[in-house]
């Protein structure tokens, strides 16, 4: 099956810093999303992006489809972007399953 | 905003009873999908279902089984609990192809003593 890869991961950070996150992946996919899993264990969408770029306040997100890559940006960090931030994939249409990287800790303090 | 509940956030059960966790979503979404989280091992697929009354394994069927008898409403059972199903428990629901972005409900910690 289709392999998801994410780096670093742990990061520990001053807030203020800027990060970025990587998810490599093994296949073409037609889904990927970006999570973050809040301290109560909630999954908190972020990006649905399976190619292009998106922005959101001061996060961005870059999915390069031909070379298999997103990259989750977080500029100006604050103390509550702390968490695990996982990347998604589906693979094919024929199952519409979500296949996790293993995550990122990020961990921002003040 | 899609909303996807689960029936409880927090659960203890006795080895050996039949446990139901329940997840309702309220945006007419085909695809249902119950993960399990453990430390070390990430999220993985228990079961999902693409429609009513359908439903396929994914990789972690075992010990598991599930309902779907009505679009909105996708149980999880355990027939009988035991030590090692204690883990978070994710439910999710997504539209079908070409936009399959999943929504998560607020996960269910379940503990076996």
């Amino acid at each position: 099956g289709i392999q998801v890869e994410q780096s670093p991961p742990d990061l520990i950070l001053q807030e203020g810093a800027n990060s970025t996150l990587r998810c490599n992946f093994s296949d073409s996919v037609n889904n990927l999303q970006w999570f973050h899993q809040n301290p109560w264990g909630q999954l908190i969408n972020l990006f649905y992006i399976p190619s292009g770029t998106k922005q959101n306040g001061r996060l961005s997100a870059t999915t390069v489809a031909t070379e298999r890559y997103s990259l989750l940006y977080i500029s100006s960090s604050q103390t509550t972007d702390s968490g695990v931030y996982f990347c998604a994939v589906i693979k094919g249409w024929g199952a519409q399953k979500l296949v996790f990287g293993q995550g990122t800790r990020l961990t921002i303090n003040p | 905003d899609v909303k996807v509940t689960q029936s409880s956030r927090y659960l203890v059960k006795r080895t050996g009873e039949k446990v139901f966790l329940e997840c309702v979503q309220d945006m007419d979404h085909e695809n249902m999908f119950w993960y399990r989280q453990d430390p070390g091992l990430g999220l993985r697929l228990i079961y999902f279902s693409y429609d009513v009354k359908m439903k396929e394994k994914g990789d972690i069927p075992e010990g598991y089984s599930v309902s779907r008898e009505k679009k909105e409403r996708f149980s999880l059972i355990l027939e009988s609990a035991s030590t090692n199903q204690t883990s978070m428990y994710l439910c999710a629901s997504s539209l079908t192809p070409p936009n399959t972005e999943a929504f998560f409900g607020q996960g269910t910690r379940l503990t076996v003593v």
